[in-house]
């Protein structure tokens, strides 16, 4: 089993619409979480960060945050065909770890 | 926008050559990575360092070397190139504890023929 796991897609969503991004993690000791995304070609940059259970907002996004399902989303309303990219959830394996564990990335298709 | 800089971009080069995937930062950093980045897939940790003369393999078994002789400075080493290499390598650095806060380079895509 991966350590982060992500449907792949593609995912198509309308413009305007709600787009919902899924990632679950394995290990339950994980303590903090990621959303990063990637236009093609280019590198990741990080757009949220949750830490406890619950949602967080930010603008158009909010990432949730549910630790007993091991299970992080985040959604991006009035979508935009400038949110068109790879959405990489990435996750600390374990309090202290200097490093970040990321799944596959979901790519996202915002249809004008 | 982060200092943080990789050469080259994009190179082709044949089996068995020797290359040199460079990774400079000037934001003092002490912490640096290399990831390794197949099309559509996730980023895998290939070699990661904690400051000067301190390297430690990453998640994903790798044929290649890399050395922190200086705090901005962190190059990496293929010794024999093979078309299995082809890939996209990401260099990322950050400061203190905050891993979330990864700069990321601009990457090197290689292509071994």
């Amino acid at each position: 089993q991966k350590e982060v796991e992500q449907n792949s897609g593609p995912l198509s969503v309308p413009e305007g619409a709600i787009a919902s991004l899924n990632c679950t993690y394995s290990d339950r000791v994980s303590q903090s979480f990621f959303w990063y995304r990637q236009y093609s070609g280019k590198s990741p940059e990080l757009i949220m960060s949750i830490y406890s259970n619950g949602d967080k907002e930010d603008g158009r996004f909010t990432a949730q945050l549910n630790k007993a399902s091991q299970y992080v989303s985040l959604l991006i309303r009035d979508s935009q065909p400038s949110d068109s990219a790879t959405y990489l959830c990435a996750v600390i394996p374990r309090q202290g770890a200097q490093k970040l564990v990321f799944g596959q990335g979901t790519r996202l298709t915002i249809n004008p | 926008e982060a200092d943080i800089y990789q050469t080259p971009r994009y190179l082709v080069i044949g089996t068995g050559k020797k290359i040199t995937l460079e990774c400079s930062q000037t934001m003092g950093h002490d912490k640096m990575y290399w990831y390794q980045q197949d099309p559509g897939m996730e980023l895998h940790l290939i070699h990661y360092s904690y400051g000067v003369n301190s390297t430690e393999k990453g998640d994903l078994s790798s044929e290649s070397t890399v050395s922190r002789i200086r705090t901005e400075h962190f190059p990496l080493t293929l010794e024999s190139a093979r078309p299995s290499h082809t890939s996209q390598y990401l260099c990322a650095s950050i400061q203190g504890l905050v891993i979330e806060t990864q700069y990321f380079g601009p990457g090197t895509r290689l292509l071994v023929l």
